[in-house]
């Protein structure tokens, strides 16, 4: 069965760092567009930032680009969020997601999700 | 951008059917056949219940479908389950991101 487990939320003081972690299992890892997700309390839902199969290409929301870094490593199976110059309004839980049929870094649809870690960006 | 408009809330009786539209623009609904939906029950993982408009991935009651006409999209769910109560979200392929609508809660009476 396909499984996405995500880690590494937390509390973190505006203007803070925090790196999410995802690890994958129940299929071939390398052979999927992966996916960052998020969801502020009692809101809808927003992608955030998806990386291809080999890692070579990354795209990110407006909002966070200059300061998230989705990376991947497909020999651990794993998918990370790296985040920075927090604020406020990224506070929500993160999804790691699995794309399909992924063209110029836009998904058609995310086929598994994980349970999600929630990150509170708060003094 | 701003996301899909849908209804904040549905509700219907067990055995009912209801639908749920989800409504954008020609540059996201309107303009591509990669709608999805996906049902969120609280404090899970969202799970998707229709694809490319109304595909069913293995596994999903034939209860639930999809449809689009023009700007909007369309979720049908028959013979309405307890089980069925949740929130759900349509998305939408667009030239730039993966957009979402904002969620519509289905209560269940």
């Amino acid at each position: 069965d396909v499984q996405l487990v995500e880690s590494g939320g937390g509390l973190v003081q505006p203007g803070g760092s925090l790196r999410l972690s995802c690890a994958a299992s129940g299929f071939t890892f390398s052979n999927y567009w992966m996916t960052w997700v998020r969801q502020a309390p009692g809101k809808g839902l927003e992608w955030v930032a998806n990386i291809k199969q080999d890692g070579s290409e990354k795209y990110y929301l407006d909002s966070v680009k200059g300061r998230f870094t989705i990376s991947r490593d497909n020999a651990k199976n794993s998918l990370y969020l790296e985040m920075n110059s927090l604020r406020a309004e990224d506070t929500a839980v993160y999804y790691c997601a699995r794309g399909r049929y992924c063209t110029n870094g836009v998904c058609y649809r995310f086929d598994y999700w994980g349970q999600g870690t929630l990150v509170t960006v708060s003094s | 951008q701003s996301a899909l408009t849908q209804p904040a809330s549905v509700s219907g009786s067990p055995g009912q059917s209801i639908t749920i539209s989800c409504t954008g623009t020609s540059s996201d609904v309107g303009g591509y056949n990669y709608v999805s939906w996906y049902q969120q029950h609280p404090g899970k993982a969202p799970k998707l219940m229709i694809y490319d408009v109304s595909n069913r991935p293995s596994g999903v009651s034939n209860r639930f479908s999809g449809s689009k006409s023009g700007n909007t999209a369309s979720l049908t769910i028959s013979g309405l389950q307890a089980e069925d109560e949740a929130d759900y979200y349509c998305s939408s392929y667009t030239s730039s991101i993966t957009k979402f609508g904002g969620g519509t809660k289905l209560t269940v009476l």
